[in-house]
């Protein structure tokens, strides 16, 4: 049973665009959220993250939303660059559990 | 600031024989450690965490086993590899439970022939 879904296997955006990351989960206990970052034969890189007691964080050109009733989250990058072009991974745990559930990756593709 | 070191990047290994990846963190005290694996097109499997040296907690019964024989020192071992232990494996830490993001190193790359 997938828990933390990441419907869209890839996604392809123009360069200075909004690109748009959806992920959705089923355990409502998971109270925090991550959003990471991976390039082939690399390991993922922390993006940014939101607890269940917000519902919006920014960081630059990173924004996280978290819809609980709908148990969804999001990932916007405005404007969108050739260097965001990855695999995006959103993860979630719950309380103090130490395991962190993960989807299965979008890979977003820039295109000039 | 804190680093974390893995290696080898990339390994080939005949089944059966054994394996040692290693994994170090500088730059921090007492962290959590974490053993992940990436099958392909798949997100990623906890497999092992440490909170403390000489502590081992296993998420999923496999062929594998890890130690921690120092406080930032992680070793992921087996005595014999199958087929089924390619993959792509990654070593983590994080400063605490909770409210933390873990940080990955860059992996190492398992192919069993």
């Amino acid at each position: 049973d997938q828990q933390v879904k990441q419907n869209s296997p890839s996604l392809s955006v123009q360069e200075g665009r909004i690109s748009i990351l959806n992920c959705d989960y089923t355990n409502s206990m998971f109270d925090y959220f991550l959003w990471y970052k991976k390039y082939p034969a690399e390991g993922p890189t922390f993006l940014i993250s939101i607890s269940s007691i917000k519902d919006k964080n920014e960081d630059g050109r990173f924004t996280v939303f978290l819809n609980k009733s709908a148990k969804h989250l999001s990932l916007h990058i405005v404007p969108s660059q050739p260097g965001d072009s990855a695999v995006y991974f959103c993860a979630a745990k719950e309380g103090s559990n130490y395991q962190l559930i993960w989807g299965a990756g979008t890979k977003l593709i820039i295109k000039p | 600031s804190q680093t974390i070191h893995q290696w080898p990047a990339t390994l080939v290994q005949p089944v059966g024989s054994p394996l040692s990846l290693e994994c170090t963190v500088e730059g921090t005290s007492n962290p959590n450690l974490y053993w992940y694996r990436q099958a392909a097109g798949r997100g990623l499997q906890l497999l092992f965490y440490s909170v403390g040296i000489g502590q081992i907690s296993s998420e999923v019964p496999q062929n594998l086993s890890a130690s921690r024989p120092q406080d930032r020192q992680f070793i992921l071992s087996s005595k014999k590899l199958l087929l089924s232990d390619s993959g792509f494996y990654l070593c983590a830490w994080s400063v605490l439970p909770g409210y933390q993001p873990q940080h990955f190193g860059d992996g190492t790359r398992l192919s069993i022939l």
